[in-house]
């Protein structure tokens, strides 16, 4: 079974600054989905960015952007420029395209809370 | 367009209760899922389904029913509320096409006293 890491449970950044989030995960499939989800204190889930495993290239919207590296199993989401409406829980995704099992549903890791100083 | 809709918002319940939270979705999606969330944690897959008339069984499915008769409405029954499932709930649905991008309801806070 795939399982998504997530390292630092808490971060912080300076306004204006750039500040990086961890992910690790764990699968033996070849083809998959990464997300990164925000979750700010109204508890709305918002899709931050997503990458396809079989794209080389490192996925970017506006400020935010990742570090994918398949081999490693690793995805991590740098936030460029924080802003005081960063300050959110921040989830790493798995979406397995095996659909011997759930269909499609997203594995989770723990979060990590980021808090944005001004 | 609203969307992945969730009601109640908040709820509070006594042991051995039982209620129903409400998902709609008007996105015609033919994916469902309920997660929960415990403080903490990231989401939990209780149960889904991959079109009306057609559930299954997630990671965490006990104590809990599911029906899909429509394929906006996804409602999750709690029976015999129990205060191991204090925790958020959310519905989510998806396309069955790249990018597989799932929309998430604002989620329902169940406190079970």
């Amino acid at each position: 079974a795939q399982t998504v890491t997530q390292s630092q449970p808490e971060m912080s950044v300076q306004e204006a600054e750039t500040v990086t989030l961890s992910c690790t995960y764990d699968t033996s499939e070849s083809d998959y989905y990464l997300f990164w989800y925000k979750q700010p204190p109204s508890r709305q889930m918002i899709l931050v960015i997503r990458q396809e495993a079989y794209k080389q290239q490192n996925a970017t919207e506006n400020r935010f952007s990742v570090n994918f590296q398949k081999a490693a199993k690793s995805f991590s989401l740098k936030i460029s420029d924080s802003q005081l409406g960063d300050a959110a829980m921040y989830f790493c995704a798995y979406r397995s395209l095996n659909y011997g099992g759930s269909q499609g549903n997203l594995i989770f890791g723990k979060g990590t809370k980021l808090s944005v100083k001004p | 367009n609203a969307g992945v809709t969730q009601t109640p918002k908040f709820r509070i319940l006594k042991i051995g209760q039982s209620m129903t939270l409400q998902c709609t979705q008007d996105m015609n999606h033919n994916y469902m899922y309920w997660y929960r969330q415990d403080p903490g944690m990231g989401l939990k897959l209780i149960y889904y389904s991959v079109g009306a008339g057609i559930t299954d069984k997630g990671e965490v499915p006990n104590g809990y029913n599911v029906s899909r008769s429509t394929t906006e409405d996804f409602p999750l029954r709690l029976e015999l509320a129990a205060p191991s499932q204090t925790s958020v709930y959310f519905c989510a649905s998806s396309y069955t096409q790249p990018p597989y991008e799932q929309y998430f309801g604002p989620g329902t806070r169940l406190t079970v006293t």
